[in-house]
């Protein structure tokens, strides 16, 4: 089934450890976003890659990393996890250019204790 | 710095009803706007998506609306049914290379049957 996949769907990690959440896309869309969703707070752009090898600062950067080595794959780091990083984390793509749909996948929920 | 408002934040109404779901944003210059929608746990289902250049979508009982000049848009949904419970969040995506989707906080729509 065409779409994006996220891994895992949910984390319990413990403060200042490391984690990588895991995006694939199979659409051979040119663009992928990170997003958090908090309550309150709606979705706010973490990081984003217009295509493969070229990476941008979105809202609320600070604290995640993210690499773009091929189309598919959009993976983001937390290199030191805080309990301020609670939140449900969604990938999404689209084609370049804003002219098609952004497609999300189904997020992954992630406590830091 | 272009910023989302989704009005009312929360919807109830009996089923059959039509209603209408209000997004308006602070700067015109947009390439497009989607609407989306999200059920409880689950990532997010574009339902529409509107080029600047133009003024409605309809995709079965849903029609969305643009006025950029007013920075406006609005989401119909004809003969409300149950199944259409869920957070409609409308999103913006900016002009030039960096096509971020901007998103508002949402409007949480309850169907009653």
């Amino acid at each position: 089934i065409a779409g994006i996949t996220q891994a895992p769907t949910s984390q319990i990690l413990a403060a200042g450890r490391r984690m990588t959440l895991r995006c694939t896309q199979d659409m051979r869309h040119n663009a992928m976003y990170w997003y958090r969703q908090d309550l309150g707070l709606g979705l706010r752009l973490i990081h984003y890659s217009n295509t493969a090898g070229t990476t941008g600062k979105g809202e609320v950067p600070d604290g995640y990393s993210v690499s773009r080595a091929n189309t598919d794959d959009f993976p983001l780091t937390l290199a030191s996890a805080v309990p301020s990083q609670t939140s449900v984390y969604f990938c999404a793509s689209s084609v370049t250019g804003g002219k098609g749909k952004a497609f999300f996948g189904q997020g992954t929920r992630l406590t830091v204790v | 710095k272009q910023e989302v408002t989704q009005i009312p934040a929360a919807l109830s109404v009996p089923e059959g009803e039509n209603l209408v779901l209000n997004c308006s944003f602070t700067d015109s210059a947009i390439y497009n706007l989607q609407w989306f929608r999200q059920d409880p746990g689950k990532g997010l289902t574009s339902l529409l998506l509107i080029q600047s250049s133009q003024r409605e979508q309809t995709s079965g009982r849903l029609n969305a609306s643009l006025d950029k000049s007013s920075g406006r848009s609005t989401l119909y949904i004809a003969a409300s049914q149950p199944g259409d419970s869920a957070t409609y969040l409308c999103a913006v995506i900016l002009g030039g290379a960096t096509n971020k989707l901007i998103f508002g906080t949402g409007t949480l729509l309850a169907v009653q049957p």
